[in-house]
């Protein structure tokens, strides 16, 4: 089945400790982006990535960070610098300016 | 600014009804506009999508307007089901990067 598949599904951060959030889509997309949401508000870009080794800030990319060594992968790390974490975060890919697909997500909660 | 509005904030109906929820966009210079479902805890599902181009997309018993001049979108739903229970959320995409997101409107269909 092609779709996008976040792992965990959920992930605890004790103080001061780095997480890593695993996105992996098997549908050929060359976009790819990660959004935070929080209850009552809509989704915010964190970063994006158009190509291979290629990524840009988004909205509220402070405090995480991201790689894109292969075209399937596009794995975000919560930093330590992030002071606000506990939140619902969603993957997704897209063909260039079509439709956007998303992953299940992950709850990543501060304990 | 790029805001995406989303009323009413929830809606509760009986069964059987038809129903129509709305999405405002303030900046028309949009590449297209796609409605997603989301049930609790899980990510989004995409529902329709409409090119700046078109006026409108049908998939089954929905049915998604576009009004580009005014910044407005509408998705409507007929015959409402138990099953269509879930938080409907609009997306505008202004470029490759830049998709906005209304909060969404908490939709509940009671048998």
């Amino acid at each position: 089945d092609g779709g996008i598949t976040q792992s965990p599904k959920y992930l605890f951060r004790k103080e001061g400790q780095n997480v890593t959030l695993s996105c992996e889509q098997n549908l050929n997309h060359d976009a790819m982006y990660w959004y935070r949401q929080d209850p009552g508000q809509g989704l915010r870009l964190i970063y994006y990535s158009q190509i291979v080794n290629d990524f840009q800030k988004g909205d509220i990319a402070e405090g995480y960070s991201v790689s894109r060594e292969k075209k399937e992968s596009f794995p975000l790390t919560v930093t330590s610098a992030q002071k606000n974490p506990t939140a619902f975060y969603l993957c997704a890919s897209s063909i260039e300016y079509t439709e956007a697909f998303f992953g299940q997500g992950t709850r990543l909660t501060v304990v | 600014k790029q805001e995406v509005t989303q009323i009413p904030a929830a809606l509760s109906v009986p069964e059987g009804e038809n129903l129509v929820l709305n999405c405002s966009f303030t900046d028309s210079a949009i590449y297209n506009l796609q409605w997603f479902r989301q049930d609790p805890g899980k990510g989004l599902t995409s529902l329709l999508l409409i090119q700046s181009s078109q006026r409108e997309q049908t998939s089954g018993r929905l049915n998604a307007s576009l009004d580009k001049s005014s910044g407005r979108s509408t998705l409507y739903i007929a015959a409402s089901q138990p099953g269509d229970s879930a938080t409907y959320l609009c997306a505008v995409r202004y470029n490759n990067n830049d998709m906005r997101f209304g909060a969404g409107t908490r939709l509940t269909v009671k048998p």
